[in-house]
């Protein structure tokens, strides 16, 4: 089973500014990554696919990289509305898998 | 407009048997995986697994193969998640989700299901 590590596990960061956010697999996923947002009290909500390409209605300010094992998702010009937990998924391989999420706080 | 509406929130004791419900509605039910995905209290995702309601494959995580049941019946566009014994630790949100194909994510979710199982 492949493992993803999040981190870091909480992240501060002030609005307006930007928060980089890294997801790291046991062994190579190529481009087979999602990233997900998750509210309180909310079900999560698709943001990437493919390691790199929004889904739909994603803004412009939040962007992903990365490929094989290492992998960043981007928020710029953090707004309030940001606040969330952020989680990483490979599928590469089956089972599926989650990283065990990354807390954004905005200060 | 596509949407996944799940069955209401459970209190259960251990050893009791339970199903929950995922309808889906504004789209073709059956030509769309249904995934399962745990959620303990305070704690991250979990997958549980995957039911295809047009011929209902079934794929299950390891963790949970032999813990849970998933079906569906296309009939009436519903998708499955069924214990036979609850445990304490089921305790959990349990929310389904539909997933694109090539590649696989979810794109569409219920709003959950919270399981409470006590004594």
């Amino acid at each position: 089973e492949i493992v993803m590590t999040q981190s870091p596990a909480t992240l501060s960061v002030s609005p307006g500014e930007r928060a980089t956010l890294s997801c790291r697999a046991s062994e190579s996923v190529s481009s087979d990554l999602v990233w997900y947002q998750q509210k309180p009290g909310q079900a999560p909500r698709l943001l990437i696919y493919g390691a790199s390409t929004r889904a739909t209605d994603i803004p412009a300010r939040i962007s992903a990289s990365g490929s094989g094992t290492e992998f960043t998702l981007t928020i710029s010009s953090l707004q309030s509305e940001d606040s969330a937990i952020y989680y990483c998924q490979q599928y590469k391989n089956w089972p599926y898998t989650f990283g065990q999420g990354t807390k954004l706080e905005i200060k | 407009e596509v949407q996944l509406v799940q069955s209401g929130a459970e209190v259960k004791k251990p050893g009791e048997s339970l199903k929950i419900s995922c309808k889906g509605s504004g789209y073709d039910f059956s030509t769309y995986w249904i995934g399962w995905v745990r959620q303990k209290p305070g704690k991250g995702l979990e997958w549980m697994g995957i039911v295809y309601p047009g011929d209902t494959d079934i794929r299950y995580s390891p963790s949970f193969k032999g813990q849970v049941f998933m079906s569906t019946d296309k009939s009436t566009n519903n998708a499955y998640l069924e214990w036979s014994s609850l445990k304490a630790s089921d305790t959990a949100m349990y929310y389904c989700a539909r997933l694109v194909v090539g590649p696989p994510y979810f794109d569409f979710w219920g709003q959950g299901t919270l399981v409470t199982v006590s004594s």
